[in-house]
């Protein structure tokens, strides 16, 4: 069991760019959450899919943020136009039933 | 919205010696919430320490526990003797699971570390 993988682990933006991040589920999983730690805002519930279909994005941005699970291995995290103030580090988990989510090791994206 | 409350840190504590890091939560939005300690060991991701899904019962893990207490709305975890190897950031959490959310709601982390 690889555990949830995501990439990349390390990003490096430009002002006005975009940015996707990927996440790879524990297979067998049938829900995956995706999070964002900063240290002023601590850690940040972003959206939920629940079997490939989204279920909560009460913590998504309005603008600019997106978030897809195409398929049950793989969901995927765009930002378009980054600023400075989407650098954090972005955690993706997995759960078989959302009693216990298995975490990623996130991707650390810095917006210069 | 709901809340969570937790211990500043850091908390430096010696070996063998007591731990106690304090937590307290609102859940303003979930009616029967769930509580969860998260850990972050040195160089690993987030992972779970222990849960109680029920108001009134204790959770235990590697000689770690915490009572859900709905009347002071507290979770804390609880350690009688710490090692060097707890030195890690405590995260505590709070969920509902089957809802129509299992997203958690975290407090701010509480950084420990165990001197030998």
């Amino acid at each position: 069991n690889a555990g949830v993988i995501q990439t990349p682990r390390h990003k490096v933006t430009g002002k006005g760019q975009e940015a996707t991040l990927w996440c790879e589920p524990i297979s067998g999983h049938s829900a995956v959450f995706w999070y964002r730690q900063t240290i002023v805002q601590g850690l940040e519930f972003l959206t939920y899919f629940r079997n490939q279909a989204p279920i909560d994005d009460s913590g998504m941005p309005k603008e600019r943020f997106s978030a897809q699970m195409p398929n049950q291995s793989h969901s995927t995290l765009k930002i378009q136009s980054t600023q400075p103030q989407d650098s954090a580090v972005y955690l993706c988990a997995s759960s078989p039933d959302s009693y216990e989510q298995y975490f990623g090791p996130g991707t650390r994206l810095t917006v210069l | 919205g709901d809340s969570v409350t937790q211990t500043e840190g850091p908390v430096t504590v010696s070996e063998s010696e007591s731990l106690i890091i304090n937590c307290t939560y609102s859940a303003t939005s979930i009616a029967y919430p769930n509580l969860f300690w998260y850990v972050r060991y040195p160089g690993e991701g987030l992972q779970l320490l222990l849960k109680v899904i029920t108001a009134g019962q204790k959770g235990s893990s590697r000689g770690f526990e915490a009572t859900y207490n709905k009347e002071t709305t507290s979770f804390h975890l609880q350690k009688a003797s710490v090692q060097e190897s707890d030195s890690a950031v405590y995260y505590c959490a709070l969920g509902a699971i089957n809802t129509n959310t299992g997203k958690l709601t975290f407090g701010d982390g509480t950084v420990l570390t165990v001197k030998p």
